[in-house]
């Protein structure tokens, strides 16, 4: 079985500032994708980005950035120029692929704060 | 493009009572899923289906829970009886577009209907 581990139940950052979010896994899979989700107060869960595990490359997507370091089965969030909106709950996830099934393992998740 | 729809947002029932929540997938979309979020912590797979064939239900609480996919579309999830540690958010997502060469790996999800259970 997977496990996903988020060790910083919360955190903060100024507006326009770089933070980043820790996520670790657990796994004996070698083909699996990586996920970061963002779920505002609202509760609609958003994909902010995905990582291939095959792929060496660190995804990116806009002012979001991943540093994914799999032999040490390690995949942080960096958030670039920090904005209101991207205050939300963090989710890091898991998915093995193939056999069918597309399950995510999500980890606890990340309070992120964007302070004015 | 609609995304997944669910109804209700919110429900309230007495342990005991039962409660269903319905689930409508982005159009074209083969595989929902069913997740439960208890607050403080991620979502967890309840059930997963491929068109209306159950691809995993292993997590399901099959005594109490149940859920079904009659028509390949649309979906809904019951509880009978809920127990007060069924208090969550049910989320309903989706993935796989039919018929067109995509990575399955991008689950879109609804806004989720949060149960409380008194």
């Amino acid at each position: 079985a997977q496990t996903v581990t988020q060790s910083q139940p919360e955190m903060s950052v100024q507006e326009a500032e770089t933070v980043t979010l820790s996520c670790t896994y657990d796994t004996s899979e070698s083909n699996y994708y990586l996920f970061w989700y963002k779920q505002p107060p609202s509760r609609q869960m958003i994909l902010v980005i995905r990582q291939e595990a095959y792929k060496q490359q660190n995804a990116t997507e806009n002012r979001f950035s991943v540093n994914f370091q799999k032999a040490a089965k390690s995949f942080s969030l960096k958030i670039s120029d920090s904005q209101l909106g991207d205050t939300a709950m963090y989710f890091c996830a898991f998915m093995k692929v193939g056999a069918g099934s597309y399950q995510l393992t999500f980890g606890k998740g990340t309070k992120l704060s964007v302070i004015p | 493009e609609a995304g997944v729809a669910q109804s209700p947002r919110y429900k309230i029932i007495e342990k005991r009572q039962s409660v269903a929540f319905w689930c409508n997938p982005i159009s074209g979309h083969a595989t929902l899923y069913w997740y439960q979020q208890i607050l403080g912590q991620g979502p967890k797979l309840l059930i997963q289906f491929q068109n209306n064939g159950v691809v995993d239900d292993s997590q399901l609480p099959k005594d109490r829970f149940s859920a079904e996919r009659l028509k390949g579309v649309d979906s809904t999830l019951k509880i009978q009886p809920a127990k007060l540690e069924d208090s969550a958010v049910y989320l309903c997502a989706s993935s796989f577009p039919r018929g067109r060469r995509e990575t399955t790996d991008t689950q879109y999800f609804g806004p989720g209907t949060r149960l409380t259970v008194l």
